[in-house]
């Protein structure tokens, strides 16, 4: 079993639409959770990062975990055809020495 | 402060080369992280520095591969006797502990092609 899950899609939209990616993960040590944008043949773009359960909104971007569930999400509102991308959820322990990603999500959104 | 970078951007060497590869991280970055990507799949772990000291290393690197930061400024990525399976993106990230929160800033990656 991988330790990050992450349904690789890939996930149409209309532009306008909200967009849920999820990942779940089962090891619990794991306390800090980043999204990642990817574009085709660039390196990973941070989008958010948090360390704790709950919500954590920026801009059209919320980031929400749940400890107890293992499971993180992300919600795009008022999607964009620029956000067409794949998008990598990632996680580490405190220490900060080795982070996992997940294998991410293609997502495609339709003018 | 321009980044993280890396160089070459794409590498084309035929099996049994060696190749080396450079990362220049965010200046004053501490930290310095190696990953292996493949298509259709995110990062794969290799290994992590705290400035000169690598502190962890994936199992799955081989003996093959090695990394420096001699400085604990920019580091390298050896890669002896390549195999096709090496074929694959090779990302460094970088990031700013204990003053930042462990988020990582990544460069544009290397792209290895072995044949």
């Amino acid at each position: 079993q991988k330790e990050v899950e992450q349904d690789p899609g890939p996930l149409s939209v209309p532009e306008g639409a909200i967009v849920s990616l999820n990942c779940t993960y089962s090891n619990s040590a794991f306390q800090y959770f980043m999204w990642y944008r990817q574009y085709s043949r660039k390196g990973p773009e941070l989008l958010m990062y948090t360390y704790s359960s709950g919500n954590k909104e920026d801009g059209r971007f919320t980031a929400q975990v749940d400890k107890s569930s293992k499971y993180i999400s992300l919600f795009i509102r008022d999607s964009q055809p620029s956000d067409s991308a794949t998008y990598l959820c990632a996680m580490s322990a405190w220490s900060f020495n080795k982070f996992y990603f997940g294998s991410g999500t293609k997502l495609n959104v339709k003018p | 402060d321009t980044g993280v970078s890396q160089d070459p951007r794409h590498k084309i060497t035929k099996r049994g080369q060696n190749v080396t590869f450079r990362c220049d991280p965010i200046s004053e970055h501490n930290r310095l992280y190696w990953y292996r990507q493949t298509l259709g799949q995110g990062p794969e772990f290799l290994t992590y520095f705290q400035n000169e000291a690598q502190l962890e290393k994936s199992r799955l690197l081989s003996d093959r591969f090695s990394a420096e930061r001699p400085k604990g400024s920019f580091s390298t990525l050896e890669i002896q006797r390549t195999e096709q399976g090496d074929s694959a993106m090779y990302l460094c990230a970088s990031s700013l502990e204990p003053e930042g929160e462990g988020e990582q800033y990544f460069g544009p990656g290397t792209r290895l092609t072995v044949t």
